[in-house]
């Protein structure tokens, strides 16, 4: 069973709207992550949580706010879609006091 | 610029040779090193790591040497594998609370039969 869920896998959006994108870890981790992957460009840390508090934020614009209803829950919601936030958005975990990251299957965001 | 440099940007090898992949970085403070392996359409998968105390890790076929002073590694793979193609990054972590990870541009390997 898939440890880590993304939700959805595929998304296209319309320019200006805005979108939710869910991530939820069954690892029992603490610490929490989105990175997003753009063409031509290194995967890019965005936002870090750790026990639901942000940690790090990465990310200058306001138009994404990560939201953590649950311990095991991090969604992303990006409001006033552009066609550059067109990317591939990637979920990732920690156990507190450890050094790995585990990352999720990913959303492709396609915005037009 | 790029904290994380990766070389080559592709490569590719024949079925059972010894695949070396690069990666240099910038910052001194850097103190964990991961490797990723992704395959298209998938999350990166941890794939082996090292610390910036030690030279070397092995995980079967998966070798990491580690040049500290010269601020340069590499990920070596042994018996290279036709399931082994895939999109390999490295990845150094920043010290401090938030544990962030960053990226190089990655190696895209073909292993060919």
């Amino acid at each position: 069973d898939p440890k880590i869920i993304q939700k959805p896998k595929y998304l296209v959006a319309v320019t200006g709207s805005e979108k939710i994108l869910i991530c939820e870890q069954y690892l029992g981790h603490n610490a929490m992550y989105w990175y997003r992957q753009s063409a031509k460009k290194p995967l890019e840390f965005m936002f870090s949580y750790s026990y639901q508090k942000l940690m790090d934020n990465q990310t200058a614009s306001s138009r994404f706010q990560p939201q953590s209803s649950k311990k095991n829950h991090l969604d992303l919601q990006i409001t006033a879609l552009k066609p550059d936030d067109s990317a591939t958005y990637f979920c990732a975990s920690r156990r507190t006091g450890d050094y790995e990251q585990y990352f999720g299957p990913g959303t492709r965001l396609t915005v037009l | 610029q790029q904290q994380v440099r990766q070389s080559p940007q592709s490569l590719t090898v024949w079925e059972g040779e010894t695949a070396i992949l690069n990666c240099s970085y910038e910052n001194s403070a850097f103190d964990y090193f991961p490797w990723y392996q992704q395959f298209p359409g998938e999350g990166p998968a941890l794939l082996i790591s090292i610390l910036s105390v030690s030279n070397k890790k092995e995980d079967g076929r998966f070798t990491i040497f580690f040049n500290k002073r010269e601020k340069k590694l590499s990920l070596h793979i042994a018996d290279s594998q036709p399931g082994d193609s895939a999109t390999y990054f490295c990845a150094a972590r920043v010290t401090g609370n938030t544990r962030k990870l960053i990226f190089g541009l990655g190696t895209t390997l073909q292993v060919q039969p």
